[in-house]
């Protein structure tokens, strides 16, 4: 399974654009890109998931590179509800391996 | 439509004692995950299922056994509970679809004294 790097943490202020960059140096070519959301006390919740080039949903976009070894999640104006937890996922398509390893994440605070 | 259901959500147990997590899903999914998730750290994969009758370990399996006889539920145990279990547990579960969107349950917190 492929391993994946992403800040530890990061600091943000309500209204700017937050981009959380996430390396994955060793992904296969049938592995996908998801990102997951986690608040406290609560299990982690799907954002979104590409392959390459670029996703959009309402939510956020996903920016992924030609090499496919980062991809960066962008969430537009962010808002103090928006602090949390990130996880960056490499995920196999394969059917037996479908292991989702979530990682360490990173930490986003939104200050007012 | 009740999604993931984790049954305890709390319990305290004694070192050496042992016990059964339920996870149980309504959605049909293929896929069934068992987490554990200690104070300030990510979440770590213990166990995994790809369909009923199927069970594979995951990052940190030790210490725990799964069975997967029904495919709506997932139990994860403890034989011989030890303190470095103590910990949140959390189970998941996804279909076998292109967009891998894994819907969590509640979470169990369990303490090991």
């Amino acid at each position: 399974l492929a391993k994946t790097t992403q800040p530890i943490s990061m600091d943000s202020y309500e209204g700017q654009e937050v981009n959380i960059t996430c390396s994955h140096n060793n992904i296969a070519t049938n592995d996908y890109i998801t990102w997951y959301q986690q608040f406290p006390s609560q299990g982690p919740r799907f954002i979104i998931q590409g392959y390459k080039t670029k996703v959009t949903n309402e939510v956020a976009s996903l920016f992924i590179p030609a090499d496919r070894k980062s991809s960066t999640l962008s969430l537009p104006r962010v808002s103090l509800s928006d602090t949390a937890v990130y996880y960056c996922l490499v995920v196999p398509m394969d059917m037996g391996r479908r292991a989702l390893t979530f990682g360490s994440g990173t930490r986003l605070q939104v200050q007012p | 439509n009740a999604g993931v259901t984790q049954t305890p959500k709390f319990r305290v147990l004694k070192t050496g004692q042992s016990m059964t997590l339920l996870c149980a899903q309504d959605m049909n999914h293929e896929y069934m995950y068992w987490y554990r998730q200690d104070p300030g750290m990510g979440l770590r994969l213990i166990h995994y299922s790809v369909g009923e009758g199927t069970t594979a370990k995951g990052e940190v399996p030790d210490g725990y056994n799964v069975s997967r006889l029904k495919k709506q539920n997932f139990l994860l145990g403890l034989e011989s509970a030890a303190p470095s279990q103590t910990s949140v547990y959390f189970c998941a579960s996804s279909p076998d679809r292109v967009i891998t969107e894994a819907f969590f349950g509640q979470g169990t917190r369990l303490t090991v004294v």
